[in-house]
């Protein structure tokens, strides 16, 4: 079946670096991919969604220029904390639509747990 | 009032007990999602359902479109079962002309040997 992967699976930096996440989906085309987040014991908020080719748009609370996103190509997407802080902590899910959207097929990737010192 | 409800929060079962988890959501929807969440994190879909009944081995999923109700069962549960299992309704969003994916708050499982 379709698989999504992020990199790097598990990050742990000193406060005030940038951190970036790649999202891939693998084996398919995906137009639009979704940045998550996910704090311990709740469910997953969507951060932001992220277009091919344009900007992406972002959720209200999410800040643009703290979390930049980049979805250069059809398979990839990043995600980049910058200045990252202790509270930036958190896991940070990825998802990629099918690009027969029709199908309202989302996948997920496995993931990126990070961890701000 | 979150627009998808998954009830029980919580559920504690013994091996080979036969489970139920139920999702209820309050907007109209194109599609649902089942997604399963292991203790590492990654998220698994395990059924997208429009309308219906949904079977793999020893999972099967409903769905009511008019009751906006849909059910998981597991049967004959085993310990690795145990996950959080997560409703995640598809649904039209009219500003954007786009969907959205919103999700419950999950159901923690845990089978016991």
């Amino acid at each position: 079946g379709a698989v999504v992967s992020q990199h790097p699976s598990r990050v742990i930096c000193k406060s005030g670096t940038s951190v970036k996440i790649e999202c891939r989906s693998l084996d398919f085309q995906a137009t639009t991919m979704f940045w998550y987040r996910q704090f311990p014991k709740q469910s997953l908020m969507l951060m932001a969604t992220s277009n091919e080719g344009s900007k992406a748009t972002y959720e209200q609370g999410v800040e643009k220029d703290k979390f930049l996103i980049n979805h250069a190509s059809l398979t990839l997407s990043t995600l980049t904390v910058t200045s990252a802080h202790p509270e930036d902590s958190s896991f940070y899910i990825c998802s990629a639509r099918d690009l027969a959207g029709f199908k309202k097929t989302q996948y997920f990737g496995p993931g990126t747990r990070l961890l701000v010192l | 009032k979150n627009e998808v409800e998954q009830s029980p929060q919580n559920l504690t079962a013994q091996e080979g007990e036969f489970i139920t988890i139920n999702c209820s959501y309050s907007v109209g929807i194109s599609a649902l999602h089942w997604l399963q969440q292991h203790p590492g994190g990654g998220i698994v879909s395990l059924f997208m359902l429009s309308s219906g009944k949904k079977k793999h081995g020893r999972l099967i999923a409903t769905i009511n479109i008019q009751e906006k109700h849909s059910s998981l069962h597991i049967t004959a549960s085993h310990p690795r079962d145990s996950a959080v299992y997560i409703c995640a309704v598809f649904w039209a969003v009219r500003e954007t002309s786009g969907s959205r994916l919103t999700f419950g708050e999950g159901t923690q499982l845990t089978v016991n040997p």
